[in-house]
């Protein structure tokens, strides 16, 4: 069946460093992909999107490409900051797209330390 | 403020007991979801419901009681709670059922003794 695999975190970085948070997927056709985020002692929240390869979904300086060849849709930052701690689930969604179908992966913790 | 709640935040509870939690939201979103989260496991769908008296399983139903009478409102009972059930319960909506963009409540801690 269909399934997300995100790295293990946690990951540790300096303020002002570049982030890559990898995820790769399984799925058949032409899923949905998205990035959410959850901040601490919140829910999670909609952080980017892509419907379809070689879309880019950006937010927030975030960005992340749909890559087909690769089945991977990886979290990527230029220079991330103490409040961007927060741990990142990357998601799918088959099935044209049905939320009901969404299917999470396990999260990457993300701490930044000043 | 608009928006999605759940409650209560935190509760603790005994094996064998039913405990209800409540969730409410005000955007008047057609679809609602329930959601658990777990170390090891990310988010898994408990129950969905795309209108008002209409309800379907998701992917971890087993143990767990859904009802829609009003768009706004979405409780998951747990009929009689096990160790199991210990977990961070999270309520969603989304505005028509397929574009992945779910809006969260801020969860609801659970500890089964």
């Amino acid at each position: 069946g269909d399934s997300v695999t995100q790295m293990e975190g946690p990951v540790t970085l300096s303020e002002e460093a570049f982030l890559t948070i990898n995820c790769t997927y399984t799925a058949t056709g032409y899923p949905s992909l998205f990035w959410y985020v959850q901040y601490p002692g919140e829910g999670l929240q909609l952080l980017l999107k892509a419907t379809k390869a070689d879309d880019k979904g950006s937010n927030k300086g975030f960005e992340a490409t749909y890559r087909k060849e690769t089945t991977s849709f990886h979290l990527e930052k230029g220079s991330v900051q103490v409040s961007d701690s927060a741990v990142y689930f990357c998601a799918l969604s088959n099935y044209g797209g049905a939320t009901n179908k969404l299917i999470f992966g396990t999260g990457t913790l993300l701490a930044v330390q000043p | 403020d608009a928006g999605i709640t759940q409650s209560p935040r935190y509760k603790i509870t005994e094996t064998g007991r039913q405990v209800t939690l409540m969730c409410h939201q005000t955007w008047s979103h057609s679809y609602m979801f329930w959601y658990r989260q777990d170390l090891g496991h990310g988010l898994r769908l408990i129950y969905y419901s795309a209108a008002a008296d209409i309800t379907d399983k998701g992917e971890v139903p087993d143990g767990y009681v859904v009802s829609r009478s009003k768009t706004e409102n979405f409780p998951l009972t747990l009929e009689s709670a096990t160790r199991s059930q210990t977990s961070v319960y999270f309520c969603a909506s989304e505005t028509s059922g397929n574009t992945g963009e779910l809006f969260f409540g801020e969860g609801s801690r659970l500890t089964v003794l």
